[in-house]
């Protein structure tokens, strides 16, 4: 099975921090992207990547820019978190743009503070 | 432009009844799929179910079965036989394949199953 895994499951930050979220997948797949995920609003797209180096922004990249230097890795950056920024934070991946699913890892639970 | 919407915040079923979740859906575009997806209380995501716009017949996974009502533009999840394991936030989301499009996500339904 494929494996999507975050690297902290818990974190809080300082308000002005620089924040990196880090998200792993094992199966080669091609595109990654990251949710956050807030109560009564659902998944909401940050941003995705379909390539090493490439990037797109999704529904709110505000506040957030991302990393892709490996196929593997994709990272999530808070340049000065806020505390607006306090949520979940989901990564996925798919093994490609015409792939039905994705499959997610658990999750990392940031608080700001 | 897309959205989902999922009108029950919580539910609560006895255990081994079944239990709709209710889900609907606003697209423009003719080619399209519909997805639920289970998050337990460990966080991950898990996929359930698909249904594409074009399918015919209702999809069924085990448990799961997906109500699919096009013309009212509806995507109900039907579980089967609740067990306390099914107790979780669900998410209804929906892609738009034409233009590759990514996941759009309602805002979840708690189901809490009761022993």
């Amino acid at each position: 099975d494929v494996k999507v895994t975050q690297s902290s499951r818990y974190l809080v930050k300082r308000t002005g921090e620089k924040v990196f979220l880090e998200c792993v997948q094992d199966m080669d797949h091609e595109n990654m992207f990251w949710y956050r995920q807030d109560p009564g609003l659902g998944l909401r797209l940050i941003y995705f990547s379909y390539d090493v180096k490439m990037k797109e922004k999704g529904d709110i990249p505000e506040g957030y820019s991302v990393s892709r230097e490996k196929k593997e890795r994709f990272s999530l950056i808070l340049e000065s978190a806020s505390t607006n920024q306090t949520s979940m934070y989901l990564c996925a991946s798919s093994l490609s743009q015409g792939a039905i699913t994705y499959t997610f890892g658990s999750g990392t639970r940031l608080t700001v503070v | 432009a897309q959205k989902i919407t999922q009108t029950q915040p919580g539910m609560f079923v006895q255990e081994k009844e079944a239990v709709t979740l209710d889900c609907t859906y606003d697209t423009s575009d003719q080619s399209y799929g519909l997805f639920w997806y289970k998050q337990p209380s460990s966080g991950e995501m898990i996929f359930l179910i698909y249904q594409g716009s074009y399918d015919e017949q209702n999809a069924t996974e085990g448990r799961y079965s997906l109500n699919f009502q096009k013309a009212r533009k509806s995507a109900n999840l039907v579980i089967s036989a609740s067990q306390l394991g099914d107790s979780a936030m669900y998410f209804c989301a929906m892609r738009e394949f034409l233009y590759g499009q990514n996941f759009v996500f309602g805002p979840g339904t708690r189901l809490s199953v009761l022993p």
